[in-house]
Order: C-alpha cells, then sequence, then structure tokens
C-alpha cells in the first residue's frame, strides 16, 4: 500500500530560524511523483513543488529547498531564514501508481502545521 | 489563467437537505478531483473523472455522495440526504496526464450541516 508520513504534527519557530519538514513515504512503484503544498491560514492549497523518482537532484528554489533520499524514502523541505507569511500547513503527497492506489490520486499525508513568530 | 473554481465557498445548511457543489476546472485539463479535508481524516480523494468519466470512486462515502461530470468545464458533487458528519471542506482540483503532474486545487467549499 502507498502511505506517506509527517511525523510533526506542529512546529513553532521564531522568525529568521531554519526549519524542517520531515516527508517519508511507502510506495512499490519504481515510477512515482511526490509533492509538496502549502495550505495558508486562508485555506486554499498551493503546489510547491513536485519531484519524480528518478531525480534525486535536491532543488532550492529561494528560501526553499527540498532533500529527496530513496534510500530513505524521505522528502524533507526546509525554510531558510524563516518569516511569518510561512506561517501555514504544509502537506506532503505522493502520486498513485500501479500498487495499492488509483493512477490518478494523490496519497497526502497528515501535514505539518508551522508556526513562525516575530 | 483563471484558476480552479467552487462555488459557493461557504454552505450552511440543515441536516437532510441536498446539497450540491460545483467545480469549474481549469479549462485543457482533462483530470478533475474532488477531495474532503476533515480534521480527523486529514484529505482524502472522493472520486476522480479522465475526459468526463468517474475513473475511481471508491472514496465516496456512501450512496448518499454523487458526482457527475456532464462536460470538460463543470463537475457537481451532491450529498443527499445531508448529515452532519458530512461536515468538512470540499475541495475540487484538475490537472493534465493524471499522477504525473500537479494538480491546481479550487479554495474550496466549506461544508456546515446544522
Amino acid at each position: 500500500a502507498q502511505k506517506v508520513t509527517q511525523a510533526q504534527t506542529e512546529i513553532s519557530v521564531v522568525e529568521k530560524e531554519d526549519v524542517t519538514l520531515d516527508c517519508v513515504y511507502e510506495t512499490r512503484d519504481t515510477t512515482y511523483y511526490l509533492f509538496w503544498y502549502k495550505q495558508p491560514p486562508s485555506g486554499e492549497l498551493v503546489f510547491l513543488i513536485r519531484r519524480n523518482s528518478f531525480d534525486e537532484q535536491n532543488e532550492i528554489s529561494g528560501r526553499y529547498s527540498w532533500n529527496f533520499q530513496k534510500s530513505t524514502s524521505s522528502f524533507n523541505f526546509t525554510i531558510t531564514a524563516s518569516q511569518v507569511v510561512d506561517s501555514a500547513v504544509y502537506f506532503c503527497a505522493l502520486s498513485g501508481g500501479n500498487y495499492g492506489g488509483s493512477q490518478g490520486n494523490l496519497i497526502f499525508g497528515k501535514g505539518t502545521k508551522l508556526s513562525v513568530k516575530p | 489563467d483563471a484558476g480552479v473554481i467552487q462555488s459557493p465557498r461557504h454552505e450552511v445548511t440543515e441536516m437532510g437537505q441536498e446539497v450540491t457543489l460545483r467545480c469549474k476546472p481549469i479549462s485543457g485539463h482533462d483530470y478533475l478531483f474532488w477531495y474532503r479535508q476533515t480534521m480527523m481524516r486529514g484529505l482524502e480523494l472522493l472520486i476522480y473523472f479522465n475526459n468526463n468519466v468517474p475513473i475511481d470512486d471508491s472514496g465516496m462515502p456512501e450512496d448518499r455522495f454523487s458526482a457527475k461530470m456532464p462536460n470538460a468545464s463543470f463537475s457537481t458533487l451532491k450529498i443527499q440526504p445531508s448529515e452532519p458528519r458530512d461536515s468538512a471542506v470540499y475541495f475540487c482540483a484538475s490537472n493534465r496526464d493524471g499522477k504525473y503532474q500537479p494538480q491546481h486545487f479550487g479554495d474550496g467549499t466549506r461544508l456546515s450541516i446544522l
């Protein structure tokens, strides 16, 4: 079966601190995609990044960076120099594949609520 | 470009009433997804369509829930009769090509059943 685990339910940091959100996944597929979404207090879900299973290069986008390690089935997300506007719930998700999931849907983790205090 | 549009944004109704949620996907997207978000269960897929055809409805909780996609630009999720436990935020999302592309979400419908 496919599964995404975000063990950190809530994290609280002070502005300008670095913070890493953990994501561990399970799948039997050899080809799959991983995603991160942000849900700010206003409630919408915003796509942040997609990574395919064949590309283990780390990615950096401004203050955001992602570390994908197939050996540990992890896809962690780091925010550098956090800001109050980063306060949100962050979801890690895995694309459905041929085993234990539909071809199209996303399997979401439970999310990590990040609070950045001034 | 317009994103996924959902209506209404908020719905409050009494138990037993029929509820209809609406979604307009992004033009050109051939996959449409309905999700439900609750504190207890998180984000869960209810049903998805490909080219207007329902592909997987295994997440639909029970017969009280039904979804249709009469054309490429419109979908509905109906609950009849509604129950308090149906209270949740319902999201519609769309994308091209299914599982390999990011899904673009609407702003959601916050449903409260009294």
